[in-house]
C-alpha cells in the first residue's frame, strides 16, 4: 500500500486565492481526518469523516474553510478566499479499527 | 473537554542513556493514549499506545507509563539511539477507540547525540 498519499506537497498562493488540499486515504480505511499544524497552536483537528460522511467540523476555523469526501478514495480541503494566517502544515490521516492511524507526509501552505 | 500537555518543549540525550518525554492531561475520562514520532517533512507515525486498563506498555526499547493518580504519562527510550532525533507527540484519542480523533500535545523535540 503507498499509504496516505497528498497533493501538492507545497502551495504557494497569493492571499485571496482558493486552495484546494488533496487526499488519497488507505483503501479500506473507513475515517479520514484532517490536521492543522502551525508554530501557534501544534497539530490540531480541523474535520473527520466516517464513510465518507462528515461526523465532526467544529475544528474548522471559519466559513472560508470547507471539506468534501465525494468518495471512498478521495478527499479535499478547499480555502476561498486564504489568508496569510492559514499558512501552515496540512496533514491528512486515515484510520481503521484493525490498522488504526497512519497520516501522509502533508502540504506545506504558504499564503503571502 | 481533554486538554493535553507537555511541558518540556525538547531533550537533548546522550545516545545509549535513557530519554525520558512527558505528558500530562487534565480529564480522568479516557481510553486511550498514543506517542507519536515526528520527522520534518513528514507526517506523524505511530510508535506506542496504552490503554486506561494499563499502567504499562511496552515494545522493544519503547516503554510508555501511565500514571492515573497523577494524570502523567510518560515514554522511555532505552537506549536512545541517535535516529531517535525528532519530535514526539503525545495523542488522546476520544470515542472509546484506539482510531478515533487525536489531541495532541504541543510536542517535545528530542535530540540523541552521538
Amino acid at each position: 500500500d503507498a499509504g496516505v498519499i497528498q497533493s501538492p506537497r507545497h502551495e504557494v498562493t497569493e492571499m485571496g486565492q482558493e486552495v484546494t488540499l488533496r487526499c488519497k486515504p488507505i483503501s479500506g480505511h473507513d475515517y479520514l481526518f484532517w490536521y492543522r499544524q502551525t508554530m501557534m497552536r501544534g497539530l490540531e483537528l480541523l474535520i473527520y469523516f466516517n464513510n465518507n460522511v462528515p461526523i465532526d467540523d467544529s475544528g474548522m476555523p471559519e466559513d472560508r474553510f470547507s471539506a468534501k469526501m465525494p468518495n471512498a478514495s478521495f478527499s479535499t480541503l478547499k480555502i476561498q478566499p486564504s489568508e496569510p494566517r492559514d499558512s501552515a502544515v496540512y496533514f491528512c490521516a486515515s484510520s481503521d479499527r484493525v490498522r488504526g492511524y497512519t497520516f501522509g507526509s502533508g502540504t506545506r501552505l504558504t499564503v503571502v | 473537554d481533554q486538554q493535553v500537555k507537555q511541558n518540556s518543549p525538547s531533550l537533548s540525550v546522550q545516545e545509549g542513556r535513557i530519554s525520558i518525554l512527558n505528558c500530562d492531561y487534565t480529564n480522568s475520562m479516557f481510553d486511550y493514549f498514543l506517542w507519536y514520532k515526528k520527522y520534518p517533512a513528514e507526517g506523524p507515525t505511530f510508535l506506542i499506545s496504552i490503554s486506561s486498563i494499563k499502567d504499562k506498555n511496552e515494545d522493544g526499547r519503547f516503554t510508555v507509563f501511565l500514571n492515573k493518580s497523577a494524570k502523567h504519562l510518560s515514554l522511555h527510550i532505552v537506549p536512545s539511539q541517535p535516529g531517535d532525533s525528532a519530535v514526539y507527540f503525545c495523542a488522546w484519542v476520544s470515542g472509546g477507540t484506539s482510531y478515533g480523533k487525536l489531541t495532541f500535545g504541543q510536542g517535545t523535540i528530542l535530540t540523541v547525540h552521538p
